[in-house]
């Protein structure tokens, strides 16, 4: 089992939609979460970080349900300039600096 | 933010042949690492490079294969040696700065 395991994608959405991302993770002692977002042929980004409180940005939404392993990524109204790879991300608790990468789902927004 | 930069961008290299990869931050760091993805795949860490000290390697990658430098908080290479078509990947630095984790542009090798 992957330790990090993301949605198979491609999701393929017309302008406007609301798309939703789910992630699990293996590892009880992971401790931070983020998504990141991958353009095509470019380094992943920051997108932003998940708080067990929930926590969004503009049309951005992110979940986290530490009981479950859970993470989610909801994008209201979306872009054409939202389609990329989006990449879920856990930072496990080892004493040391260590990120594990989901293989990550990508989106394609189509006018 | 940290700003990274690599080279080269791309290269494409005979097999047996090796090739190192710069990575420059702009700014001091104690985190550095050096990671590959390969085409449709997501990102493998191949070690962390440590200032003064050798490389910490994850498994399935090892020093002679991926040396490692590491001289200042600044600067550090990466060697594929004794290359191979499965080598063909991209590979990207990253550094952890003010808690937040920065990529290089990466470099894409193809061996042939």
């Amino acid at each position: 089992r992957k330790e990090v395991e993301q949605d198979p994608g491609p999701f393929n959405v017309p302008e406007g939609a609301t798309v939703a991302f789910n992630c699990t993770y293996s590892n009880s002692a992971s401790q931070s979460f983020f998504w990141y977002r991958q353009d095509c042929r470019k380094e992943p980004k920051l997108l932003m970080s998940v708080y067990s409180s929930g926590n969004e940005d503009g049309r951005f939404t992110a979940q986290l349900n530490r009981a479950s392993q859970y993470i989610s990524l909801l994008i209201r109204d979306s872009k054409l300039s939202d389609s990329a790879t989006y990449l879920c991300v856990v930072n496990l608790n080892t004493g040391g600096f260590k990120t594990i990468f989901g293989a990550g789902t990508r989106l394609f927004v189509k006018a | 933010s940290a700003v990274i930069s690599q080279k080269p961008s791309r290269d494409i290299c005979q097999r047996g042949t090796s090739l190192t990869i710069q990575c420059q931050v702009d700014s001091q760091v104690t985190m550095m690492f050096w990671y590959r993805q390969q085409p449709g795949q997501s990102l493998t860490l191949i070690a962390t490079a440590n200032q003064g000290s050798e490389a910490t390697y994850e498994s399935g990658f090892v020093i002679d294969k991926f040396p490692i430098s590491r001289p200042n908080l600044t600067f550090s290479t990466l060697t594929v040696s004794n290359m191979s078509p499965e080598d063909s990947s991209i590979y990207l630095c990253s550094v952890v700065y003010r808690g937040e984790q920065y990529f290089g542009p990466g470099t894409r090798l193809t061996v042939t």
